[in-house]
């Protein structure tokens, strides 16, 4: 049981250029979640997905795209990468009806440049 | 709106003493909370959780945890802290229910080092 899973792992953009990071869950969960983190902001929400063909925007959605591929993969694409969105992603999944415990991939480490 | 602050970005205990983390949330209504750790390079990992059941939580690793309403609440702690306990830990709220897809408020995390 993978659980989740993201690739790459790690990613060196250069100013203006573009990326998908995938996530994909095994564990037919419903909703799924991309945060970033960043030294002493804890992890922030990107965007969210609550079930399949739904997504919303969450706390700093600004430069970022996302696509609730199906229930098992959403992604999460920078269209034109700045300096700013240098940082750790992190792809995260839960059954919400239950008690949205959130069960975390091992993250994706961008820097751009 | 929910929302958590974590009391000290940097604890340092020396092993054997207990680990004390704060935790304190602001929910409009009856909150989850959880604690959640993160090592070195690793993504998060569900130390514990609470949800409306008993109070005093158990989990993994020797932690726990206590939900105290009338002081909002929830802070983490361990009698005797290992070395293997070092790692970066962060409390989180959801509200239940309604249509917020689950999602989780953070704190900014508080980062524990354990001295021989």
């Amino acid at each position: 049981n993978a659980g989740v899973t993201q690739t790459p792992k790690f990613q060196v953009l250069k100013t203006g250029q573009s990326m998908t990071l995938q996530c994909a869950q095994d564990m037919n969960h419903n909703s799924m979640y991309w945060y970033r983190q960043d030294p002493g902001m804890g992890l922030r929400l990107i965007y969210y997905s609550a079930s399949e063909g739904t997504t919303d925007k969450g706390e700093v959605p600004n430069g970022y795209n996302v696509s609730r591929l199906n229930k098992r993969e959403f992604s999460l694409r920078l269209e034109s990468a700045a300096p700013s969105q240098t940082s750790v992603y992190f792809c995260a999944s839960s059954d919400k009806v239950k008690t949205s415990e959130q069960y975390f991939g091992p993250g994706t480490r961008l820097t751009v440049t | 709106a929910q929302s958590v602050t974590q009391l000290g970005s940097h604890v340092s205990v020396s092993e054997g003493a207990l680990v004390l983390l704060r935790c304190n949330y602001s929910s409009s209504v009856p909150p989850y909370l959880f604690w959640y750790v993160q090592y070195p390079n690793q993504g998060l990992q569900l130390l514990l959780k609470y949800t409306s059941a008993a109070t005093l939580v158990k989990g993994i690793n020797g932690f726990e945890a206590e939900f105290k309403k009338s002081e909002t609440s929830f802070h983490l702690t361990k009698p005797s802290a290992h070395m293997s306990d070092a790692a970066e830990y962060f409390c989180a709220v959801s509200a239940p229910g309604g249509n917020q897809g689950g999602k989780l408020i953070f704190g900014q995390g508080t980062e524990l080092s354990v001295k021989p």
